[in-house]
């Protein structure tokens, strides 16, 4: 079965600082997806940043890039410059040979100014 | 391009009553997947239909929840007798294929608060 690991349940960061969000997942298939979704107060589902695990080189979007260690299988997410607007719930999501995303349990970003 | 479409954005019903949770999926989408997300969760899939088809429906409670995408107008989520515990957020999400490849894109959550 696939599981999706958010250890941490809330994180705080200094506007204009950097902060990693760290997710671990564990599936047995050699073809997967790997994804960060930010839900903000509104609670809309925003798409960050997608990895393909065929792919050694991380992604990255702008502010925002990942740390993809297959072997580890792990995924964590780095915000850089961190913005007010980036407060919110992040969310870590792996799909592996299916339709299904599994979820993490979230983690709650705040942004101190 | 318009993106996923939910309504209501908040459904309030009372125990025992129906609620009908209304999802359109992006311009040429033809697959929509709904999620729930119970209360400090995490979305859990719940069901896969493509136009007219239930496809995969294995993450849905197998009484009182039925799902429809027919071949004119929105996806329905249909929870019959709604009980405190289906209070909770529902997304709807859609995307061009079916394959992993394909991202899902997310409508922005119907919250049903059951009383």
């Amino acid at each position: 079965a696939q599981t999706v690991t958010q250890s941490q349940p809330e994180m705080s960061v200094q506007e204009a600082e950097t902060v990693t969000l760290s997710c671990t997942y564990d599936t047995s298939e050699s073809d997967y997806y790997l994804f960060w979704y930010k839900q903000p107060p509104s609670r809309q589902m925003i798409l960050v940043i997608r990895q393909e695990a065929y792919k050694q080189q991380n992604a990255t979007e702008n502010r925002f890039s990942v740390n993809f260690q297959k072997a580890a299988k792990s995924f964590s997410l780095k915000i850089s410059d961190s913005q007010l607007g980036d407060a919110a719930m992040y969310f870590c999501a792996c799909a592996s040979g299916t339709y299904k995303y599994i979820f993490g349990t979230g983690t709650r970003l705040k942004v101190l100014a | 391009n318009a993106g996923v479409m939910q309504n209501p954005r908040h459904l309030v019903r009372r125990r025992g009553q129906e609620a009908r949770l209304r999802c359109s999926p992006m311009k040429g989408h033809s697959h929509v997947y709904w999620y729930r997300q119970l209360p400090e969760e995490g979305l859990k899939f719940m069901v896969y239909l493509q136009k007219e088809n239930i496809i995969d429906e294995s993450g849905m409670p197998k009484e009182r929840f039925s799902a429809e995408f027919p071949k004119e107008g929105p996806s329905i989520l249909r929870i019959q007798q709604v009980v405190r515990g289906d209070s909770a957020a529902y997304f709807c999400a859609s995307s061009p294929d079916y394959l992993s490849t394909d991202t899902q894109y997310f409508g922005p959550g119907t919250r049903l608060t059951v009383l």
